[in-house]
């Protein structure tokens, strides 16, 4: 039972367009949701999150929509650069001190 | 700068043969993590410690144990790999409870022979 889904295994997007990726969840418990980003042969690093009192936040070209009646999240990237194309992880806190991720999507941008 | 290490980072067992894994951190941070994460899925968490206290979840093989002797380290023995334990650990680790963010290591990639 994956409690966090990230429905697209790939996504391609021309450099400077916008980038979209999306993410579901079921548990309308968790509170607090992050968006990670890994490059090859690196560990996960932190992006970006918001609470689930906002429906909204911005860092820069980064920007995360919470619709929580939807259970559903999404990072957008405006402008999309090559140094973007990774894998995107999707997590939501799932109890004190715990994270449950999504299964990832690899972006990659295209010159 | 302050970081996660992973020891190594690919490790070759044989079936059935203990293997240790190695994660140490400079953070100073209270709560280290195990996750295990196989090809094309999400990274599983396998078990944490809140300083000391040593949180194994529920549908964890009981051939995962994990030691954390100081703050720095802490080791995850597997004790017997099976072919299925082949995957990417990873080792990450937050300040406190309060805080969402985790910093992860670069993971030890493990092969089962």
């Amino acid at each position: 039972d994956q409690q966090v889904k990230q429905n697209s295994p790939s996504l391609s997007v021309q450099e400077g367009r916008i980038s979209i990726l999306n993410c579901d969840y079921t548990n309308s418990m968790f509170d607090y949701f992050l968006w990670y980003k890994k490059y090859p042969a690196e560990g996960p690093t932190f992006l970006i999150s918001i609470s689930s009192i906002k429906d909204k936040n911005e860092d820069g070209r980064f920007t995360v929509f919470l619709n929580k009646s939807a259970k559903h999240l999404s990072l957008h990237i405006v402008p999309s650069q090559p140094g973007d194309s990774a894998v995107y992880f999707c997590a939501a806190r799932g109890g004190a001190q715990k994270l449950v991720f999504g299964q990832g999507t690899r972006l990659t941008i295209n010159p | 700068d302050a970081m996660v290490i992973q020891n190594p980072r690919y490790q070759v067992t044989q079936f059935g043969k203990p293997v240790t894994l190695s994660c140490s951190q400079t953070l100073n941070h209270n709560v280290m993590y195990w996750y295990q994460q196989k090809s094309s899925q999400a990274p599983k968490l396998l078990f944490h410690y809140y300083d000391k206290d040593f949180n194994n979840e529920a549908d964890t093989p009981d051939n995962f144990q994990s030691r954390r002797p100081n703050t720095s380290f802490c080791f995850l023995d597997i004790r017997s790999p099976g072919l299925g334990d082949a995957a990417m650990y990873l080792c990450a680790t937050s300040r406190d409870s309060q805080y969402n963010e985790q910093f992860f290591g670069p993971g030890t990639r493990l092969t089962v022979l």
